[in-house]
């Protein structure tokens, strides 16, 4: 696709439950990233990859919360044993390298999280 | 902590006037910024970037940048009620390569 794109869209769950997040970015871009944004809040850094690898998972809340990314393109977040202050857009970006001089990140539309 | 700090809002200007958005960062090693807009219920869009200290202009938005007092701000000329929406500034530091936004300014364009 043209952009980034993230499934589900709108995912409501009970707590205790796992979900799992799913993320596609622009194909070609090496860099993915992983945010979380509560209602009138800015966006948290998770976690990035730069192809296949993690170098940094320290912005992940708890041990509940894991990501991987398979073959240099889809990544997928999965929350453990959901809890109500999860709930939250979580929003993917992508970029063609690591965000920095010249390189820019492009967010897909997010996925709308409710535990109930 | 790193942080990026801006004024919650939200900030109201007459349209056609220009709107000022600022923002603070705490990291000395931030070295590119970027301004996002996000509208209700959407994800960001990418506005403007910029690395090097001074102004960097786009259309009706110009950039600012001033490492020294370690601060970024961003204008919006001849304001259009369509530029209505929350502004996310962001930095970035090559020694970790985080992107730390802050929490967003909410401009109002009063028509």
């Amino acid at each position: 696709g043209a952009g980034v794109s993230q499934s589900p869209s709108n995912k409501v769950t009970e707590k205790g439950k796992d979900v799992e997040l799913r993320c596609d970015p622009i194909s070609g871009h090496t860099a993915l990233y992983w945010y979380r944004q509560s209602l009138g809040q800015g966006l948290e850094f998770l976690i990035y990859f730069q192809g296949n690898s993690a170098p940094d998972k320290s912005g992940l809340p708890s041990d509940r919360f894991s990501a991987e990314r398979t073959g240099g393109s889809v990544s997928t977040l999965t929350i453990q044993r959901t809890q109500q202050e999860d709930s939250a857009v979580y929003l993917c970006a992508s970029s063609l390298g690591l965000a920095g001089m010249g390189v820019s990140q492009f967010f897909g539309p997010g996925t709308r999280l409710t535990v109930l | 902590q790193k942080e990026v700090e801006q004024n919650s809002g939200p900030l109201s200007v007459p349209e056609g006037a220009i709107a000022s958005l600022n923002c603070t960062y705490s990291d000395r090693g931030s070295q590119s910024f970027f301004w996002y807009r996000q509208y209700s219920g959407k994800s960001p869009e990418l506005i403007m970037s910029i690395y090097s200290n001074g102004d960097k202009e786009d259309g009706r938005f110009t950039a600012q940048l001033n490492k020294a007092s370690q601060y970024v701000s961003l204008l919006i000329r001849d304001s259009q009620p369509s530029d209505s929406a929350t502004y996310l500034c962001a930095a970035h530091s090559n020694r970790d390569d985080k992107i730390i936004f802050g929490k967003g300014t909410r401009l109002h364009i009063l028509p």
